[in-house]
């Protein structure tokens, strides 16, 4: 599967460190997200692109940040990340129609950074 | 607040049997309602979706059904396979938020031959 890919799919950092998460997608959407994937809660919806601009931040603690250089790549920076940030970061994306009324195109998922922080 | 929820958590059935996840909604601008399955270690692949002007939407053997008077949606499997076996998640737009889904925290499903 090529359609949207993610590196590194497995990271262990500690509190102190600085990583960065990458996804880059084949697909020629122009949206990109980050979810969170704790064990038996919901996908937590974290930040969504749309052309490159951020358009949603969902409240998401400073330590992380993110960067959408182009249409095809996101970034999630971490620095002084805390034991509960250990989960699955999942980017997706998907074609926005550039109407808030039109019902959003699907979202297709990378295989997910499995994230440790010690 | 605005959430979706999804039960049961878990759910066993005998190969042949059908499945039926059930997803609640509180948001009634909602407008769209994907389903996703994830496999253990794999990544949330889209099996079926249904948009508001619709009540039901079939293929092969899912189905999933839309009632929005009442603000809940289905998933439906019929003649279960073990390859069915794997957490299915619901989604829901928020309201006219553009791209914003909010899942449901999934049904783990598991299929016994």
């Amino acid at each position: 599967e090529t359609g949207v890919t993610q590196t590194p799919r497995h990271l262990v950092m500690g509190m102190t460190n600085k990583k960065s998460l990458k996804c880059e997608q084949h697909l020629g959407h122009n949206a990109m997200y980050w979810y969170k994937q704790s064990a038996k809660k919901p996908l937590e919806l974290m930040f969504v692109y749309s052309l490159e601009e951020r358009v949603e931040n969902n409240s998401v603690p400073s330590r992380f940040s993110p960067e959408c250089p182009n249409s095809s790549h996101l970034f999630l920076h971490l620095h002084t990340l805390q034991p509960e940030d250990s989960a699955l970061y999942l980017c997706a994306s998907s074609q926005d129609s550039g109407r808030a009324i039109t019902p959003p195109d699907t979202q297709y998922f990378g295989p997910g950074t499995r994230l440790t922080v010690l | 607040g605005e959430n979706v929820e999804q039960h049961p958590s878990t759910l066993s059935v005998q190969e042949g049997d059908s499945a039926v996840i059930k997803c609640t909604y509180s948001d009634s601008a909602s407008n769209y309602f994907p389903w996703y399955k994830q496999e253990l270690g794999k990544r949330p692949q889209l099996i079926i979706d249904i948009r508001s002007n619709v009540g039901e939407k079939k293929d092969q053997r899912i189905a999933v059904t839309l009632n929005k008077t009442a603000k809940h949606f289905s998933l439906h499997i019929t003649e279960t396979q073990p390859e069915d076996s794997a957490v299915y998640f619901c989604a829901a737009t928020l309201g006219d938020s553009w791209g914003k889904l909010q899942f449901g925290a999934g049904t783990q499903v598991v299929v016994t031959p």
